[in-house]
């Protein structure tokens, strides 16, 4: 089974500065997949970036990177830069063909951009 | 593209009344997901579809709850008779099926209250 762990319920962070959003996972499988996606306030799920367990390099995505540490287990979403547009529910997510490329779920982290 | 397309975006009903929501995945995209989310139990994936076959609907959380695919470009879920516990935004999101993790785009989704 796969699990996703978000310990950071809500976070806030001054504009203009970086931000690191926790994930942890938790899989037997050796072939996944890592995501990250925003939800603002108007509800739709936005995706933001992606990481292949196989992946030697971590991903970015313009101001997103995420911060690979496989033997850790951990997927954290850094953003830098931060802007009041980025407050917003983030969620983690993992993806893996064992568990039919189905989408699990973290709880979330709701970040709290302040001016 | 216009992306996945949800609807209704939002439907109040009575309880035990049957409930139909729609959705229309992007066009190409093979794989389909209905989730649920609230807040006390966070995002649940109730049911995915490859190439219009269900297979897996484990997450469907009673017999009350029903899914169908006809063809590639609809999909509607079903909820018969509908009690206030199923109030909740349910997304529905698709993907191109390949040999990678390709990210799932996600609808706007429906969000439902029952009275």
């Amino acid at each position: 089974a796969q699990k996703i762990t978000q310990t950071q319920p809500g976070m806030f962070v001054q504009e203009k500065e970086a931000v690191t959003l926790d994930c942890t996972y938790d899989t037997s499988d050796q072939s996944y997949g890592l995501f990250w996606y925003k939800q603002p306030s108007s509800g739709e799920m936005i995706f933001l970036i992606y990481q292949g367990s196989y992946d030697e390099q971590n991903a970015t995505e313009g101001r997103y990177s995420l911060n690979f540490q496989k033997a850790r287990k951990s997927a954290n979403l850094v953003i830098s830069a931060s802007q009041l547009g980025d407050s917003a529910m983030y969620f983690c997510a993992m993806s893996s063909h064992n568990a039919g490329n189905m989408l699990t779920f973290g709880g979330g982290t709701r970040l709290m951009v302040k001016p | 593209d216009a992306g996945v397309i949800q609807s209704p975006r939002h439907e109040v009903t009575e309880m035990g009344q049957e409930v139909t929501l729609r959705c229309k995945p992007i066009s190409g995209h093979n794989s389909l997901f209905w989730y649920r989310q609230t807040m006390m139990r966070g995002l649940e994936l109730l049911i995915y579809f490859n190439n219009n076959v269900p297979i897996d609907d484990s997450g469907m959380p009673e017999d009350r709850f029903s899914a169908k695919m006809p063809n590639a470009s609809f999909s509607t879920l079903k909820i018969q008779p509908s009690e206030p516990r199923d109030s909740a935004v349910y997304f529905c999101a698709s993907r191109l099926a390949s040999g990678s993790y390709n990210e799932q785009f996600f609808g706007p989704g429906t969000r439902l209250t029952v009275l």
